[in-house]
């Protein structure tokens, strides 16, 4: 089965520093989203792509998150400077739309210490 | 703005028993709703949609749900629950013509053998 690869799979790191989230949505798939998801606040959306052109990022932190499509097959989820409310677990999903569905990736859970 | 609410932070059933999980949705149009489930560690994965049409749609894994517009809910049901049916099932509803997937805190299920 195809599938949304994340990496990495877990990340710790110091309060300050970069962290880059890396997507590799499925081959063909011309929508992608970035959810984060907290035990407090669930699932949210932070941004999503249609044809690698940011469609909404109203859900992101501007100050410090910033998410690009460099090409069709990779996405990436950036955060400088981090902050331990960051940590959470972080999906990237990938589809051709609504009425088809989206397929998530694993997450990649981030630990802001 | 929009919300789905899923009363049930936790619910456990034996094995073999029937299985309703309920969700209610907050939208003025007729939405476009989901299921997702998601076992430990991975990520979410579609079991059923409604957009239109019949309000009893089948999914995968056994799974059904019944939209009823009057209740506004959207309730996922399994006549018999297995034991790898234990897992986190999350309610989503779609914004009008919008792709942005709006979730609910989710149901942890839990199966007892």
């Amino acid at each position: 089965d195809a599938r949304v690869t994340q990496t990495p799979r877990d990340k710790v790191t110091e309060m300050g520093q970069e962290v880059t989230m890396r997507c590799q949505p499925i081959l063909g798939h011309n929508t992608v989203f970035w959810y984060r998801q907290t035990m407090m606040q669930g699932l949210e959306l932070l941004a999503y792509f249609r044809n690698r052109a940011p469609l909404d990022d109203s859900g992101m932190p501007k100050d410090r998150f910033s998410a690009e499509m460099p090409d069709a097959t990779l996405a990436t989820l950036k955060i400088q400077p981090s902050e331990p409310r960051d940590s959470a677990v972080y999906f990237c999903a990938s589809g051709w739309g609504l009425f088809y569905g989206y397929t998530f990736g694993s997450g990649t859970r981030l630990t802001v210490v | 703005a929009q919300s789905v609410t899923q009363p049930d932070i936790h619910i456990t059933v034996s094995e073999g028993a029937s299985l309703e999980l309920r969700c209610n949705y907050s939208y003025g149009a007729t939405p476009y709703l989901f299921w997702y489930v998601q076992s430990p560690g991975q990520g979410l994965q579609l079991l059923l949609k409604y957009f239109s049409g019949d309000t009893l749609v089948q999914g995968i894994k056994g799974f059904e749900a019944e939209f009823k517009r009057s209740q506004s809910s959207f309730n996922l049901r399994k006549p018999s629950v297995h034991w790898s049916d234990a897992a986190e099932y999350f309610c989503a509803v779609a914004q009008g013509g919008s792709e942005k997937l709006v979730f609910g805190k989710g149901t942890k299920l839990t199966v007892n053998p």
